[in-house]
């Protein structure tokens, strides 16, 4: 069974700190993405890497791809409020079934104002 | 445009007693998804369709749970019968074809609790 580990589990920080959140797997994945989910509500995409060692940026969020394509981070600059929620990654299965992704355990974020 | 539609909301049942949890998918999305959220185990794969037929169904706990698409606007997730366990909140998502990257659109969930 594919897993992929995200650490910190949570993560309680100041308002206007900044954060890293890290998604990790022993498996090759051909895209991974990053979700958002706030609380009684689904999941929404952020984004999408698909290249190995690829860099987006989304404002003050910047997501990276492991050159492996094994692992990613998200970090976040100058957290806000509205940041606040459940980020999730989530793998596409290389080689396998088109669009069966494998979700992370996910990091719970709070920013305290 | 409208996003996944998912009902109920919320449901509480009894043990023993069936559910049937209802989705429709984005217009035009050919892939539908079904998954569970729980703080334990997080979102959890059950099954999925691709133009209305069921591809992968290894996630679909027990023989308690199936699920159906009649036609590419709707789908059906039943639970019979509930049991405590199942208490977990529901989600249904549509996708694209062709893009190849499996990006899901959510619906918000629907919350079950079995007493």
């Amino acid at each position: 069974t594919q897993l992929l580990e995200q650490s910190p589990q949570f993560l309680s920080i100041q308002e206007g700190e900044n954060l890293t959140v890290y998604c990790n797997s022993s498996s090759v994945f051909s895209s991974l993405q990053w979700y958002r989910q706030e609380p009684g509500e689904g999941p929404v995409l952020l984004v999408t890497v698909v290249t190995g060692g690829e860099v987006k940026k989304l404002k003050r969020l910047t997501f990276q791809f492991g050159d492996a394509r094994k692992d990613s981070s998200l970090h976040i600059t100058a957290a806000q409020t509205g940041d606040t929620g459940l980020y999730l990654c989530a793998g596409l299965n290389y080689g396998g079934a088109t669009n069966k992704l494998i979700f992370g355990t996910g990091t719970l974020l709070a920013v305290q104002p | 445009d409208a996003g996944v539609i998912q009902s109920p909301r919320h449901e509480v049942t009894e043990m023993g007693q069936e559910v049937t949890l209802r989705c429709k998918p984005i217009s035009g999305h050919d892939y539908l998804f079904w998954y569970r959220q729980t703080m334990m185990r997080g979102l959890e794969l059950l099954i999925y369709f691709n133009n209305n037929v069921p591809i992968d169904d290894s996630g679909m706990p027990e023989d308690r749970f199936s699920a159906k698409m009649p036609n590419a606007s709707f789908s059906t997730l039943k639970i019979q019968p509930s049991e405590p366990r199942d208490s977990a909140v529901y989600f249904c998502a549509s996708s694209p074809s062709g893009r190849g990257t499996g990006e899901l659109f959510f619906g918000e969930g629907s919350r079950l609790t079995v007493l």
